[in-house]
């Protein structure tokens, strides 16, 4: 079967990095996202890599292995405001996309 | 421009009640799709569409009909709901046809609690 595994809690300090993984397993690849999710709201775009290699976009980079099914979500100067859930979600063969259960971020002062 | 736009945001239905969830994007995106979420799960695909008239199941089709009669409204209507279908519902939208940065769109989520 396909399968997105992540972390389901992480805990950080404001100002801190923090590393968020992904790893899976999934009929084929097109393309590896994430997404932010603030408790009661909806899912919005953080990046997608499709190719091995490190996209960076301001204060957030994304990671990607295909030999290794890994992937990573890197978040730098933390700020209270990414207290949220990430979630992973690779697209199959099939360009469906399969989604992780998210992980939940919290950020203490 | 709204985007997606998803209602109700709450409803309360009683065991066997019908109801539709209303989806509308003002984006002109030929794809759009019905997910539900649950506590310590990933989203999970109910149905999609790919463009007006088009419909086809994803994961967790059984007990949800949709229809596709114009480009910009994609309902989702629960037959006859079940207890088990409690769960945050969310529209999505996008421009690509499935292939390539197939970025998301959602709408708010509609809180649906089947007693």
């Amino acid at each position: 079967g396909q399968n997105i595994d992540q972390p389901t809690e992480m805990t950080a300090t404001e100002g801190a990095i923090v590393q968020i993984n992904c790893t899976y397993q999934t009929s084929g690849f097109n393309g590896l996202f994430w997404y932010q999710q603030h408790a009661g709201e909806a899912p919005t775009f953080l990046s997608y890599n499709v190719l091995d290699g490190l996209e960076e976009k301001g204060r957030f980079s994304s990671f990607l292995s295909r030999s290794k099914g890994y992937s990573y979500l890197l978040l730098k100067e933390l700020q209270m405001k990414d207290s949220a859930s990430y979630l992973c979600a690779v697209m199959d063969s099939n360009y469906q996309l399969i989604w992780g259960a998210g992980t939940k971020l919290i950020i203490k002062p | 421009n709204a985007g997606v736009t998803q209602t109700p945001k709450f409803q309360v239905l009683k065991t066997g009640q019908s109801m539709t969830l209303q989806c509308a994007q003002d984006m002109n995106h030929e794809y759009m799709s019905w997910y539900r979420q649950d506590p310590g799960m990933g989203l999970r695909l109910i149905h999609y569409s790919v463009g007006a008239g088009i419909t086809d199941q994803g994961e967790v089709p059984n007990g949800y009909n949709v229809s596709r009669s114009t480009t910009e409204d994609f309902p989702l209507r629960l037959l006859s709901a079940a207890p088990s279908q409690t769960s945050v519902y969310f529209c999505a939208s996008t421009h690509q046809g499935g292939t390539g940065a197939n970025v998301l769109t959602f709408g708010a989520g509609s809180r649906l609690t089947v007693l």
